[in-house]
């Protein structure tokens, strides 16, 4: 079935350092892909998403790229804040799993100041 | 529209009862999902709807967990006799039905089992 793997975390980065995290899927169909952020205490937010292969999602900084010879979607933001420090989760949804969203066990980065 | 939302945020209840809860998803959204959240986990999905039509269900939803969305609108998940393995985030998202739609998600109810 569908699976999502991510780098295990935490992460702890100064303010300003880039970042880097990586995630690849398995799945048997063309899935969409996400990263989702969830920041203490509140809710899973969709950070950006990408529908197809070469497609780049960006947002508030964050970027990824679909990579489908590789089946890899790496989070990238060359500064990081403090504020950025979340959980952040890679996640794929395909027609073969009916577009429920699969995720990977999420990644915790902490940003000192 | 406020986004999908979840009611109780959060439950408390003793091993063996029975607990109910409820979750309003964005109002044109058709899909609804339920998954579990537990601590340093990523969401595991449990169940989805198309309107009223329960679609799939995982295997962790044991025979005492059910869930329903019978006007396809709100939904209900009940888990019958808890035990403390049931604690955790439950968490409720809605789409649309685009092949290419993403998730929203609730703030998720905290289901403590003493």
């Amino acid at each position: 079935g569908d699976s999502v793997t991510q780098m295990e975390g935490p992460v702890t980065l100064s303010e300003e350092a880039f970042l880097t995290i990586n995630c690849t899927y398995t799945a048997t169909g063309y899935p969409s892909l996400f990263w989702y952020v969830q920041y203490p205490g509140e809710g899973l937010q969709l950070l950006l998403k990408a529908t197809k292969a070469d497609d780049k999602g960006s947002n508030k900084g964050f970027e990824a790229t679909y990579r489908k010879e590789t089946t890899s979607f790496h989070l990238e933001k060359g500064s990081v804040q403090v504020s950025d420090s979340a959980v952040y989760f890679c996640a794929l949804s395909d027609r073969d799993g009916g577009f429920k969203t699969i995720f990977g066990a999420g990644t915790r980065l902490f940003v000192k100041a | 529209d406020t986004g999908v939302s979840q009611d109780p945020r959060h439950k408390i209840t003793k091993r063996g009862q029975n607990v109910t809860f409820r979750c309003d998803p964005i109002s044109e959204h058709n899909r609804l999902y339920w998954y579990r959240q537990t601590l340093g986990q990523g969401p595991e999905f449990l169940t989805y709807f198309q309107n009223e039509a329960q679609l799939e269900k995982s295997r962790l939803l044991s025979d005492r967990f059910s869930a329903e969305r019978p006007k396809g609108s709100f939904s209900t998940l009940e888990i019958q006799r808890t035990e403390q393995g049931d604690s955790a985030m439950y968490l409720c998202a809605s789409s649309l039905s685009g092949e290419r739609s993403e998730a929203f998600f609730g703030q998720g109810t905290r289901l403590t089992v003493v």
